[in-house]
Order: C-alpha cells, then structure tokens, then sequence
C-alpha cells in the first residue's frame, strides 16, 4: 500500500515572500500520480497542482511549481510570492495511474501568510 | 464545464438515526465517483468509489454504504448512525477515461451526530 507523509504540521511566511511545503511517498509502483490539493476554511479541496511520474519535467501553475524526486520520492510545493489568499491547509496526495482507485493522502501542512 | 454538487451542506443527527447524503455531477458522463471522510484534524479517507451504475467499491469496513442509482448520482447512507460518524464528507469525480485521473471534489457536507 502507498503512503504519503508531510511532516511540517504548520508553516509560517510572510506575505510576498517564497514557501516550500514538503511531502514524500512510498509506493512499489513507477507509473503514478501526485497532487497538491489546498483546503481553505470553506473545507472544499481545490487542485493546486499534478505530477505524473512519466514526467521529468516538474509542474509549474503561475506561483506554484514543484520540485518532484522521483528516486528520493519525494514531492514538494514551492510557493513564490506569497498571497494572503493562500492560507490553507495543503494535502499532498498521490494515485495509482490507470485505476480507479482512490487518492492517498498525507495529513496535510496548514499554511499561515504573515501580512 | 462541470460541477459537482452535494447537499445538505450541514446535518445534525441524533446517534441511531439514518443518514442520506447526495452528490450529483454535472457536465459529463459516466464519471468515476468518490466518497471521502475527513475526521477532525486529519486527512482524508477513501470510503467508496464507483465506475459506473450499480458499481460500488468499499475501501473501509463500517456502517455506512454507497449507491449509485444514476450515472452521475452517487448517495451515501447509513441505517443507524454512530458517534464515530462525524466528520466532513466530500465527493469527488474524475474522467472515465483515465486520461488524467484527476479528482475534483464537491464543496462537502458536515455532519455532527450527536
């Protein structure tokens, strides 16, 4: 069975300023999925951002970008200019490609911005 | 584009007493469907997941069951409630195709049994 573990319970930063959130995994398979999804107090989880494991190249959506490991297994979330709007808490999850199986979760880094 | 529903948004139960949740998705077809509990101030747990009508995986033994009476209807049940149950329930869908694989999740419903 695959696990996921973040091991910063809580991360500080100040507004405008750069944050990595960290994340690794364990699993036996070589073709899967991660994300980083982010659960802001309304509890919905929003996609931040994927990674397929096929892929060297790491994923970058506007501010957020990856640095995915795949021999470390490991998976992180860099966080460049940091916005009020992104205090959350931020799960790292992964999934088994091609199933229909569900995500594994990590138990999640709350992510506070300092103004 | 699509979207996901659930309701209600929030429930308050008695222990022992039945317990319905509803997810629908709109703008697709035949989307695989998930059932997620999160417990207070943890992650989340798969609880069912489905490929298609009639079709129900079950990830944890308990005492709640899924149904899929429609293809993009997925319901969460429960005859008698526990304390254990509380939580924060969200659904989740993702393309048949596999293609991506990614899920999205609706907005939730918090349940609190009392």
């Amino acid at each position: 069975a695959q696990t996921v573990t973040q091991s910063q319970p809580e991360m500080s930063v100040q507004e405008a300023e750069t944050v990595t959130l960290s994340c690794t995994y364990d699993t036996s398979e070589s073709d899967y999925y991660l994300f980083w999804y982010k659960q802001p107090p309304s509890r919905q989880m929003i996609l931040v951002i994927r990674q397929e494991a096929y892929k060297q190249q790491n994923a970058t959506e506007n501010r957020f970008s990856v640095n995915f490991q795949k021999a470390a297994k490991s998976f992180s979330l860099k966080i460049s200019d940091s916005q009020l709007g992104d205090a959350a808490m931020y799960f790292c999850a992964y999934l088994s490609r091609g199933g229909a199986d569900g995500l594994t979760f990590g138990k999640g880094t709350h992510l506070i911005i300092q103004p | 584009s699509q979207t996901i529903h659930q309701w209600p948004a929030t429930l308050v139960q008695p222990v022992g007493s039945p317990l319905s949740l509803e997810c629908t998705v709109e703008g697709t077809s035949n989307p695989n469907l998930y059932w997620y509990r999160q417990a207070a101030g943890r992650g989340l747990q798969l609880l069912f997941y489905s490929v298609g009508i009639g079709q129900i995986s079950s990830e944890v033994p308990q005492n709640l069951s899924a149904s899929r009476p429609q293809d993009r209807q997925f319901i969460l049940s429960s005859k008698k409630l526990l304390l254990s149950d509380s939580g924060f329930y969200l659904c989740a869908w993702s393309e048949a195709s596999g293609i991506t694989d990614t899920q999205y999740f609706g907005p939730g419903t918090r349940l609190t049994v009392l």
